[in-house]
């Protein structure tokens, strides 16, 4: 299995400011077919399900608000949030799918 | 509206077995690829099982294989995970999602809808 490791656990971010999320594959996970790698990034808020913010990487979801972006590629990827907003207080995992899916261990994001 | 609602949770003793099942409404479940993901309490998300959007391909994680199995009724527009040999640490909320179709002839992937899960909990 593909494992995914992401940093850091946890952080805390003032309003307004940039928030950063780092996450590392075990094995490359960019297809050379198309030259996607196959990773995604979700939101889950307390009480509710995951929610698919990024696919391929770096491509939005339909209806996520811009100040989410995804970048990176082969093994090393990060999640940014550029203005941190109340709402996106939730824990945030990376998986990826160029294999069986595995998920990072997840990383809380709060308000400092 | 796009919706999936997973039911069969409860409360099993362990070794005991139980069926999910997922229900797909507001789109061509027979089109869409199918996985099914847990969580324990007060832990990350953990992929369990995956389906062709025919049944004709499968595929397992470790940690089940073996005691799991999936299943689909494409005319009844229903995904299924037999469970058996619970054991204490299977104790979850069970969710069903479905794998992003695909762009360009690609495979989009990621889980792009998920249905609010099922609570499984093992124990005497």
């Amino acid at each position: 299995d593909i494992v995914m490791t992401q940093s850091p656990d946890s952080l805390a971010v003032s309003l307004g400011e940039r928030a950063t999320i780092n996450c590392k594959s075990s094995h490359s996970v960019l297809y050379s077919s198309n030259n996607k790698n196959y990773l995604g990034w979700y939101q889950q808020k307390p009480g509710q399900p995951p929610k698919l913010l990024i696919y391929w990487a770096s491509t939005r979801e339909s209806g996520v608000p811009d100040r989410f972006s995804g970048s990176g590629s082969g093994t090393d990827f990060t999640l940014t949030i550029s203005s941190l907003q109340a709402e996106d207080v939730a824990v945030y995992y990376c998986q990826q799918y160029y294999t069986t899916p595995t998920f990072g261990q997840g990383t809380k994001v709060e308000i400092k | 509206e796009v919706q999936l609602v997973e039911s069969g949770g409860g409360l099993v003793q362990p070794g005991g077995s139980l069926r999910l099942s997922c229900a797909a409404s507001g789109f061509t479940f027979s089109s869409y690829e199918m996985n099914w993901v847990r969580q324990a309490p007060g832990k990350g998300l953990e992929w369990l099982s995956y389906i062709s959007s025919d049944g004709a391909t499968i595929y397992y994680a470790a940690s089940g294989r073996g005691r799991l199995t999936i299943s689909r009724d494409n005319a009844k527009n229903l995904l299924y995970l037999q469970m058996n040999s619970l054991r204490a640490e299977d104790t979850a909320l069970y969710y069903c999602a479905r794998e992003g179709g695909y762009s360009n002839g690609y495979k989009r992937g990621g889980f792009d809808i998920w249905g609010q899960g099922t609570m499984v909990t093992v124990s005497s």
